[in-house]
């Protein structure tokens, strides 16, 4: 079965970037988008990005332009979120979709809660 | 920036239907795609391409998408149906846009 299991909770302090990763299993990894999403506490889910597994290409959400960075290892079928410049209002839980066809997000990730705080 | 519009909150009794509203501009000429979410849990699918169901999805759940507004329905809604609910606008011309979420309460 389709599996996306992200990694584990980060804390980091304002300033500082984080990676987080996705790992995906049980289908075809170059076949399908992977959109990352986020929600900080008690909010509303907001878009941040997509790749494209198979050639690497990228779109971001106006938000985080320069901030965010999408990367794929395909050896590993893992895709990356890195977001850097951190401050307290990237408190979320960041989630990993894949999509199956165009904005079709049908399987997610447990999600990856980081906390920046001072 | 685009931008989707949705109510905070609605309520239905148990056995009603249930609407939820998403509005934007044009929004009949993007795909919508609607989430459901349940707390401490990752959204769920439950309606794409304005009106398609996936698969293990309840045949209560429909969707619509015509002018400016979106629309996810629940017929004969159960208590098992509260969550809060989001949706997804796209097209190639813009980038992918979440509504503010509608928390659906089963009174």
């Amino acid at each position: 079965q389709v599996q996306l299991v992200q990694s584990g909770p980060e804390v980091k302090k304002p300033g500082a970037s984080v990676k987080a990763c996705c790992k995906a299993s049980g289908y075809t990894f170059n076949k399908y988008y992977v959109h990352w999403v986020r929600q900080a506490p008690g909010q509303g889910l907001e878009w941040m990005g997509v790749i494209s597994p198979s050639g690497g290409s990228t779109s971001y959400a106006q938000k985080f332009q320069g901030r965010v960075t999408l990367t794929r290892d395909t050896s590993t079928s893992a895709v990356y979120m890195e977001l850097s410049s951190l401050r307290s209002e990237d408190t979320a839980v960041y989630y990993c979709a894949r999509d199956v066809d165009v904005g079709v997000l049908v399987d997610w990730g447990q999600g990856t809660l980081v906390t920046v705080s001072s | 920036s685009y931008e989707v519009t949705q109510p905070p909150s609605v309520s239905v009794s148990p056995g009603q239907t249930a609407t939820i509203t998403c509005s934007g501009d044009n929004l009949g000429n993007k795909d919508v795609s609607w989430f459901q979410q349940k707390p401490g849990q990752s959204p769920v699918l439950v309606i794409f391409e304005d009106s398609s169901r996936p698969s293990g999805i309840p045949e209560r759940f429909s969707g619509s998408n015509s002018g400016n507004t979106a629309t996810l329905t629940i017929s004969g809604t159960q208590a098992i149906d509260e969550a809060d609910f989001y949706c997804l606008a796209w097209d190639s011309s813009t980038e992918w846009v979440f509504g503010g979420g509608t928390k659906l309460t089963v009174l």
